[in-house]
């Protein structure tokens, strides 16, 4: 099972820059988020999307969008990069009606200069 | 106070010792709780759900104390393996959920090494 996949892995991108991160999840889940990971600063949630159609802000909005393709496809776009973007981002899937787990992609680890 | 709070090490521990590490949690109305584990450069994953009667899961037990607000991990005979950095994760929402807001929150992780 592919569970939750991102693209790309990695990416350097320059300041004022633009990108969208790709997300999937063949499991079904109908909520998916989008997470930045900086040292000393922990998981912190930038957008969920609890169903088809929805999208909400997390914790760390600002300077992000997100949109929710389809059930499968959750992406994050970056308009205008800037250095303090540079992070470790997640994407992360749940189902309803079944332990709150939480399924990770493996990351994508983003420069900007 | 922070909503998850954990001890950020690193616990330097011995093969074969004992460890054991807390989070404490500021909202009461929390109602369920979950260890990750998450490697060097990897995706956190989960390790366990803490049930309100403890549980355990061969090496690793979690213990609840809704009364002093934090979750424990305790991991027997530790392995290098184990080396990594545990994430406490609170939910102030029913574990059942049938969406909505999400309330998951995360601490910062206690780091882990297991040293031969």
């Amino acid at each position: 099972n592919a569970g939750v996949t991102q693209t790309p892995k990695f990416q350097v991108l320059k300041t004022g820059q633009s990108m969208t991160l790709q997300c999937a999840q063949d499991m079904n889940h109908n909520s998916m988020y989008w997470y930045r990971q900086d040292p000393g600063m922990g998981l912190r949630l930038i957008y969920y999307s609890a169903s088809e159609g929805t999208t909400d802000k997390g914790e760390v909005p600002n300077g992000y969008n997100v949109s929710r393709l389809n059930k499968r496809e959750f992406s994050l776009r970056l308009e205008s990069a800037a250095p303090s973007q540079t992070s470790v981002y997640f994407c992360a899937s749940r189902g309803t009606g079944e332990m709150y787990e939480q399924y990770f992609g493996p990351g994508t680890r983003l420069t900007v200069t | 106070r922070k909503e998850v709070e954990q001890d950020p090490g690193p616990f330097n521990v011995p093969e074969g010792a004992t460890v054991a590490f807390n989070c404490t949690y500021s909202n009461s109305a929390s109602q369920s709780f979950f260890w990750y584990r998450q490697d060097c450069r990897k995706e956190p994953k989960l390790l366990m759900s803490v049930y309100s009667s403890g549980n355990e899961d061969g090496r690793f037990t979690a213990q609840l104390n809704r009364a002093s607000q934090y979750i424990s991990l305790l991991i027997r005979d530790s392995k290098l393996s184990d080396s990594a950095t545990y994430l406490c994760v609170v939910n102030p929402t029913w574990v059942y959920s049938g969406g909505g807001a999400d309330g998951l929150t995360f601490g910062k992780g206690t780091h882990l090494i297991i040293q031969p």
